[in-house]
């Protein structure tokens, strides 16, 4: 059964920063593009970030330059480093496998971000 | 960006109704395209994936189809528990891009 938990989640002030983790298991990740999608409260999913299998990354427009997402196959572990953190940022933040190409067939619970002072 | 355009945003109907909902991408998306369903509280469940490959454990009375720039999804006799948002997004091009969403509610 594969299993995705995700954690680091928090309040932050505006300017701050978080990293977020996923633990991964049920699946060879590093057979799998991930991503981290998140979803602000009463608004639909919006992705974030990808990173394939071997290492390429993609990102969503206004994250680009504060975010950065990573991966550690021999953990099976997913990263979200976020820099620069914004009241807009605020969101469940779910890790997802899937990416480029393909589809989000399983979906972590998520972990929220509340950025506000 | 490729912009996703689903309609309606909301829709009633009854227990056994047809229900049909469509997605419209900015630009071909060849078939990268995906349904969701999601229920308050709930992650999003993926229900359809290449525009019409039906996910493992979805009940048969889900279906999608198109190609290029215009897809849909067809529930063939709505149930109880088919009540929910339904989201598409493609999946052609960064940035991936979902649509924003359908609420199927109870007549």
């Amino acid at each position: 059964e594969v299993q995705l938990l995700e954690s680091g989640g928090g309040l932050v002030q505006p300017g701050g920063s978080l990293r977020l983790s996923c633990a991964a298991s049920g699946f060879t990740f590093s057979n799998y593009a991930m991503s981290w999608v998140r979803q602000a409260p009463g608004k639909g999913p919006e992705w974030v970030s990808a990173i394939s299998g071997s290492g390429s990354t993609y990102y969503t427009g206004s994250v680009k330059g504060r975010f950065t997402i990573s991966r550690d196959n021999s953990r099976n572990t997913l990263y979200l480093q976020m820099n620069s953190l914004r009241a807009e940022d605020t969101a469940i933040y779910h890790c997802a496998r899937g990416g480029i190409a393909t589809h989000f067939d399983d979906w972590g619970q998520g972990t929220l971000v509340t950025v506000s002072s | 960006d490729i912009q996703m355009t689903q309609s309606p945003s909301s829709l009633t109907a009854s227990v056994g109704d047809r229900v049909t909902i469509t997605c419209r991408a900015s630009q071909s998306i060849s078939s990268y395209l995906n349904w969701y369903q999601q229920k308050p509280g709930k992650v999003p469940k993926l229900l359809i994936y290449a525009a019409s490959s039906l996910q493992s454990g979805v009940p048969s009375g889900f279906s999608g189809s198109g190609s290029g720039t215009d897809f849909s999804l067809t529930i063939s006799s709505l149930q109880p528990e088919d009540f929910a948002t339904y989201y598409c997004q493609q999946s052609y091009s960064p940035p991936l891009t979902f649509g924003g969403g359908t609420k199927v509610e109870i007549k």
